[in-house]
């Protein structure tokens, strides 16, 4: 079993749709918790990190579940600019850690 | 300011050479990581230094990739005997600290090494 494991996608949605990907994570030393953007053939970029408490950053919020061992990621009112792929990431141990990124999901935006 | 750089963008060579690649972290970052990602796949992490020393390099596949950090900024992932299979796109990341959970991992923009 995968550390960190990610519905592939690919997700197709129009413009203007909510979309939803779930991450699920088997080591319960993992200590922190991000949300990666990818975009085709470039490196990956923080989109925003993931707390207890759920955070939001505009359209985007991002939910961590410590009991289940998931976090997710909703996408509000998408942007044809969100196309992109996105990796969830989590970081095991404290102090020197590592980090484990999953195989990311695809999201396509069709106007 | 500046990202992170690296350095060739891409290197094509030969089964069994020896390769060298560079990273140029973001000024007064103290930890500096490397990463290696196939297609269709998430970043695979090499190793993570915390200032000139390894502090992690469990993820390094075997004793054919090596990677310095002589100063604690430059990084260099050095690869001998090279492989079909060690191609992929390299990518290093630093960040300010490396000992914080929070702390953003920066991206440069990766090496694509392709081995013939």
């Amino acid at each position: 079993r995968k550390e960190v494991e990610q519905d592939p996608g690919p997700f197709n949605v129009p413009e203007g749709a909510t979309v939803a990907f779930n991450c699920t994570y088997s080591n319960s030393a993992s200590q922190s918790f991000f949300w990666y953007r990818q975009d085709c053939r470039k490196e990956p970029k923080l989109l925003m990190s993931v707390y207890s408490s759920g955070n939001e950053d505009g359209r985007f919020t991002a939910q961590l579940n410590r009991a289940s061992q998931y976090i997710s990621l909703l996408i509000r009112d998408s942007k044809l600019s969100d196309s992109a792929t996105y990796l969830c990431v989590v970081n095991i141990g404290t102090g020197g850690f590592k980090t484990i990124f999953g195989a990311g999901t695809r999201l396509f935006v069709k106007a | 300011g500046a990202g992170v750089s690296q350095t060739p963008s891409n290197k094509v060579t030969e089964k069994g050479k020896y390769v060298e690649l560079r990273c140029d972290p973001i000024s007064g970052h103290t930890a500096l990581y490397w990463y290696r990602q196939s297609l269709g796949q998430g970043p695979e992490f090499l190793i993570y230094f915390q200032g000139t020393g390894a502090a992690d390099d469990s993820g390094l596949p075997n004793d054919r990739f090596f990677a310095v950090r002589p100063e604690g900024s430059v990084s260099t992932l050095k690869i001998q005997r090279t492989e079909r299979g060690d191609s992929a796109v390299y990518l290093c990341a630093s960040s300010l600290t490396g000992s914080r959970l929070t702390d953003t991992q920066y991206f440069g923009p990766g090496t694509r090494l392709t081995v013939l």
